[in-house]
């Protein structure tokens, strides 16, 4: 298969603990995507890497939350010191740079934080 | 801000055609139209996106209004498989989408 892969798939963590997730995007694809999605809300951006560069990110991200792209590649969510409003679905996607922007999304990482 | 408002539901019976209406009154002139769709307990998928013209694919019809203040996404034959929440988006030269609620499809037997 080779489209946007996630890592784990839920997790599940009591409030204060860190937790880590991982993006595989589609290999040619140098943008990156994270967003966040509560129940009954569309996605909320939290931030993007074109290669591995950070390029945007969301107010929603807090100083506990932290993302990187180390070679351009793979991504990883951080978010440290867990608290239950925390608790979403974590979704990837990848794009190629282009004049329009085809995301393709990963199926998302459910984070439940008790 | 979502860029766009769309209705919160619509409700189709099974092999008719539906016709999902999305505003975007702030458009602007380098702005894509994207339409993308969630199915329960997956990611979003892309559906259709078009600039100005009307545009078709084997999944769905996108009609622009000339203005380019409204679209609408045709399912010429909706399937059960098409019961999802689509999201209408406006993007301009790649930047982060803007996802609002969506519409929440439901198709009925």
């Amino acid at each position: 298969d080779t489209g946007v892969s996630q890592d784990p798939r839920h997790k599940i963590t009591k409030r204060g603990q860190n937790v880590t997730f991982r993006c595989d995007p589609i290999s040619e694809h140098n943008r990156l995507y994270w967003y966040r999605q509560t129940l009954g809300q569309g996605p909320e951006f939290l931030t993007y890497f074109q290669n591995e560069a950070q390029l945007e990110k969301s107010r929603l991200l807090s100083d506990r939350f932290s993302a990187e792209r180390p070679k351009g590649s793979f991504s990883t969510l951080e978010i440290q010191r867990t608290e239950q409003g925390d608790s979403a679905m974590y979704l990837c996607a990848s794009s190629f740079n282009k004049q329009y922007n085809e995301q393709f999304f990963g199926p998302g990482t459910r984070l439940t934080v008790l | 801000d979502a860029k766009t408002t769309q209705p919160n539901s619509m409700e189709s019976n099974e092999e008719e055609p539906v016709h999902l209406p999305c505003n975007h009154s702030t458009i602007s002139g380098t702005d894509y139209i994207h339409w993308y769709r969630q199915l329960p307990s997956q990611g979003p998928e892309y559906v259709i996106h078009g600039l100005t013209s009307n545009v078709n694919n084997r999944m769905a019809s996108l009609a622009i209004a000339e203005d380019r203040k409204s679209s609408t996404l045709i399912l010429h034959r909706a399937t059960l498989r098409d019961a999802a929440v689509y999201y209408c988006i406006l993007d301009n030269y790649g930047q982060n989408f803007v996802f609002g609620p969506g519409t929440r499809l439901s198709v009925l037997p």
